[in-house]
């Protein structure tokens, strides 16, 4: 069974330029979730989708957006890009409504601005 | 709020000498209880969970952790460490509540010596 995947692996960016993430869940899976984990930081929730739907956000400006696709896959946008963006940037799936929130990542994409 | 803690950054053993992972939480009930880990450039690879019921639980590769309430830890063990466990280990919590969060501890660097 395929595992989470994102693509690209690695995205080069200059500031103030905008960054497209991408992510397709384990199959059967509808939640798909993103963390930041950047240097120093640790990792950081970042965003929740379900079913199409963004059912939670974490404490991210705005410019940091995404959406969820019919098939489950999910994008995550960066606009106006900032030096302190440079991170690696982690997908989960779960199961709908998996009441014990047990997530499966992806191997992330490592954003470097520049 | 939810926190967790993972006291030691960075860990050495010797290969097949014991290992014993550390992490502490803050969580109001009964958490919901992960151990990941990730080795160097990779995404994270769940190790172990804790639902409910038995508070020894058991891995993959080896691993086990045991839940103890009275100190709010869940600590990971290996009888005897590989020289391929060398990775950073991560501790996380399930926020309940339909949140889709899972709140990380700032991970432990396990280093293996030969």
């Amino acid at each position: 069974e395929a595992g989470v995947t994102q693509s690209p692996t690695h995205l080069i960016k200059t500031r103030g330029q905008q960054a497209t993430l991408r992510c397709s869940p384990i199959s059967g899976h509808t939640s798909v979730y993103w963390y930041q984990q950047a240097l120093g930081l640790g990792l950081q929730f970042l965003l929740w989708y379900d079913e199409g739907e963004e059912r939670n956000r974490g404490n991210f400006p705005p410019r940091f957006s995404g959406r969820q696709f019919p098939n489950y896959s999910s994008e995550l946008n960066v606009n106006a890009l900032e030096l302190e963006d440079s991170a690696l940037y982690l997908c989960a799936s779960s199961l709908s409504g998996d009441r014990y929130n047990e997530q499966f990542f992806g191997p992330g994409t490592r954003l470097t601005v520049l | 709020a939810q926190s967790v803690t993972q006291p030691d950054i960075h860990i050495t053993v010797s290969e097949g000498a014991s290992l014993e992972l550390r992490c502490n939480y803050s969580y109001g009930a009964t958490p919901y209880l992960f151990w990941y880990v990730q080795s160097p450039g990779q995404g994270l690879q769940l190790l172990l969970k804790y639902f409910s019921g038995d508070t020894l639980v058991q891995g993959i590769k080896g691993f086990e952790a045991e839940f103890k309430r009275s100190q709010s830890s869940f600590n990971l063990r290996k009888p005897s460490v590989h020289w391929s466990d060398a990775a950073e280990y991560f501790c996380a919590v399930g926020v309940k509540g339909n949140t889709g969060k899972l709140i990380f501890g700032q991970g432990t660097t396990l280093q293996v010596k030969p």
